[in-house]
């Protein structure tokens, strides 16, 4: 059973553009969410989702981000028109629902911001 | 959620046990505690959670004292492949919640 996959594990983005990271929860689970690890800062939640509904964002900046989960295909975490600020390691993570279940993590995207 | 307490860095000799403190003193009946690593910038990854029990799974043990205020993850044998940052959550479900990690232990296991 593979685990958690993101893509791409790097991304190199000028300030202005747009950065796409994709989130494949493992088999079986419906529930994703996404962090944010700035340079030597902790993990932040940034939003929780379901497959097609948005759970929980109220880690996500008012302006600029978006995340989705459609019903078929990977999650993606969308950030427009990127800034230097946006430099960070980006976690996926998903579980199974429903109650006591831990979360798994996928291996992070490291986005950088020239 | 609860407020976590860890102290910042531990050490431990490699092949004797990692006993690694948590204090939650306002920890509520139904809050789980759940305790994940983060390996050098990898993944956090999931170690072990339990409610009221002592738990043990073929990572760890999970040791939660009657009145739940505190616990203590313990590494039986530990292992360079060990050091990492060790987190320490308080939640009302490890799943349909958001996380929020705090700054963690750093443990540092030595040859």
């Amino acid at each position: 059973n593979a685990g958690v996959m993101q893509n791409p594990r790097h991304l190199v983005r000028r300030r202005g553009q747009e950065a796409r990271l994709r989130c494949s929860p493992m088999k079986g689970h419906s529930h994703v969410y996404w962090y944010r690890q700035l340079p030597e800062e902790g993990l932040k939640f940034m939003v929780y989702l379901q497959k097609e509904n948005i759970i929980d964002e109220s880690g996500m900046p008012k302006e600029r981000f978006s995340a989705e989960f459609p019903k078929e295909g990977p999650s993606i975490l969308r950030i427009q028109q990127v800034v230097r600020g946006d430099s960070a390691a980006y976690f996926c993570a998903s579980s199974p629902g429903g109650q006591d279940y831990e979360q798994y993590f996928g291996p992070g995207t490291r986005l950088t911001v020239t | 959620d609860a407020k976590t307490t860890q102290p910042p860095s531990m050490d431990c000799a490699e092949g004797r046990a990692a006993n690694l403190p948590c204090n939650h003193s306002t920890i509520s009946g139904n809050e789980y505690v759940y305790w994940y690593r983060q390996i050098h910038s990898q993944g956090p990854q999931y170690i072990i959670h339990g409610l009221k029990n002592n738990e043990t799974n073929e990572m760890a043990s999970l040791i939660i004292t009657e009145d739940r205020k505190s616990s203590t993850l313990i590494l039986p044998h530990a292992t360079l492949r060990d050091t990492a940052v060790y987190y320490c959550i308080v939640t009302l479900s490890g799943s349909a919640r958001q996380l929020t990690f705090g700054s963690g232990t750093q443990l540092t296991v030595l040859p």
